[in-house]
């Protein structure tokens, strides 16, 4: 199968700080990727579609000015967290999905985020 | 969108067959139904995806009756290392077939 891959797998930082993941997929091409948080215990929730080229499209109640979406290759995205605080400590996973219809969504391994 | 219900979690032991259905009332005409596994902190591995009738693959099986109503997932004989959250997914959203996830099945795999 395809090959998404997300770094770094896990980060700590300061409260107040901004970090940022990167989502690449590395075999193919994807106009589209999608962010996902994930709670512990829970299942994954779906932030935001980032699009090549053209701004990000957020799902309800997600702050676009803190979670800043980049999509600036077919083949890269980039998720910033700015100002963190505690309450954004959480899992965040990227998928991304080949060009055409119906085809699987390929994840990331994810980022474990933990602010201090 | 396509909202999808699951058992929460079930239980198995090693060897036996482990069938996990799904049920999507309001599945659109043009959506396909997506497994995927999850082990603890890691992405979400797919399994298997159909449309209708009966699919088959190296690690699962998937059955779609003809209303496409629901799904079922069945795993051959089991081992402990299949221990893991089960999503079905039935979504695509306009044109940018956004998946979104459900509750999801924990399964439990026992020795």
């Amino acid at each position: 199968g395809a090959v998404v891959s997300q770094h770094p797998s896990r980060v700590i930082c300061k409260s107040g700080t901004s970090v940022k993941i990167e989502c690449r997929s590395l075999d193919f091409q994807a106009t589209t990727m999608f962010w996902y948080r994930q709670f512990p215990k829970q299942s994954l929730m779906l932030m935001a579609t980032s699009n090549e080229g053209s701004k990000a499209t957020y799902e309800q109640g997600v702050e676009k000015d803190k979670f800043l979406i980049n999509h600036a290759s077919l083949t890269l995205s980039t998720l910033t967290v700015t100002s963190a605080h505690p309450e954004d400590s959480s899992f965040y996973i990227c998928s991304a999905r080949r060009r055409g219809e119906n085809t699987e969504a390929f994840f990331g391994q994810g980022t474990r985020l933990t602010v201090v | 969108l396509a909202k999808t219900t699951q058992p929460i979690s079930m239980d198995s032991y090693e060897g036996q067959e482990v069938n996990i259905t799904c049920s999507h009332n309001n599945i659109a005409t043009n959506d396909y139904i997506t497994w995927y596994q999850q082990f603890p902190s890691q992405g979400p591995r797919f399994i298997i995806q159909g449309y209708k009738t009966k699919v088959t693959n190296e690690v699962a099986s998937l059955f779609i009756p003809a209303d496409r109503k629901s799904s079922t997932l069945s795993l051959p004989r089991v081992s402990l290392s299949d221990t893991a959250v089960y999503y079905c997914l039935g979504g695509s959203e306009g044109n940018f077939n956004k998946f979104y996830f459900g509750s999801g099945t924990k399964l439990n795999v026992k020795p």
